[in-house]
């Protein structure tokens, strides 16, 4: 039972275009949702999260936002850049609980 | 600051061969610890977790096993290594208050031939 979805494994965006990525979830009681940037052969590190009660949260380039009612989230960045390229995980959490991740979409930043 | 360690960074082993993968975190008490599998062309898939000394939670049934002997330590290992135990494992910390990230060590590249 995949909770958390993300339908798209690869997407390539050109230099300084908004790169966008989409996840879904199933599970209702998630409260809280974050996204981390995974290059190979290393450990996810958090890029953004952001929880519930809110529908957009922005840190410099990169956007979250939250769609409760779809149960749909997406992280925009904008303008990309070439070291933005790596897959992105979406997760989701219920409380304390253990975090939930999505299947990762590799993301590719053309010159 | 929370800092996690996780060793080797690549292991090859035979197939039958036993595992033992070590994890470590520094700079907190009492926190909760994950492994994950990223598996080849699949996404992070949680293993195991444990809450504390001595207690592990399994989320799928698998030939690997997990144990806690104490606070900063979590051990994933095998008694016999099949071939679709390769994999990247990752080692996580969970964030020390509700609603927070997760912490991840640099990951295991586990080969088994």
């Amino acid at each position: 039972d995949q909770q958390v979805k993300q339908n798209s494994p690869s997407l390539s965006v050109q230099e300084g275009r908004i790169s966008i990525l989409n996840c879904d979830y199933t599970n209702s009681m998630f409260d809280y949702f974050l996204w981390y940037k995974k290059y190979p052969a290393e450990g996810p590190t958090f890029l953004i999260s952001i929880s519930s009660i809110k529908d957009k949260n922005e840190d410099g380039r990169f956007t979250v936002f939250l769609n409760k009612s779809a149960k749909h989230l997406s992280l925009h960045i904008v303008p990309s850049q070439p070291g933005d390229s790596a897959v992105y995980f979406c997760a989701a959490s219920r409380g304390a609980q253990k975090l939930v991740f999505g299947q990762g979409t590799r993301l590719t930043i053309n010159p | 600051s929370q800092t996690i360690h996780q060793w080797p960074a690549t292991l090859v082993q035979p197939v039958g061969s036993p595992l033992s993968l070590e994890c470590t975190v520094e700079g907190t008490s009492n926190p909760n610890l994950y492994w994950y599998r990223q598996a080849a062309g699949r996404g992070l898939q949680l293993l195991f977790y444990s809450v504390g000394i001595g207690q592990i939670s399994s989320e799928v049934p698998q030939n690997l096993s997990a144990s806690r002997p104490q606070d900063r330590q979590f051990i994933l290992s095998s008694k016999k290594l099949l071939l679709s135990d390769s994999g990247f494992y990752l080692c996580a910390l969970g964030g020390e208050v509700v609603n927070t990230e997760a912490f991840f060590g640099q990951g295991t590249r586990l080969t088994v031939v």
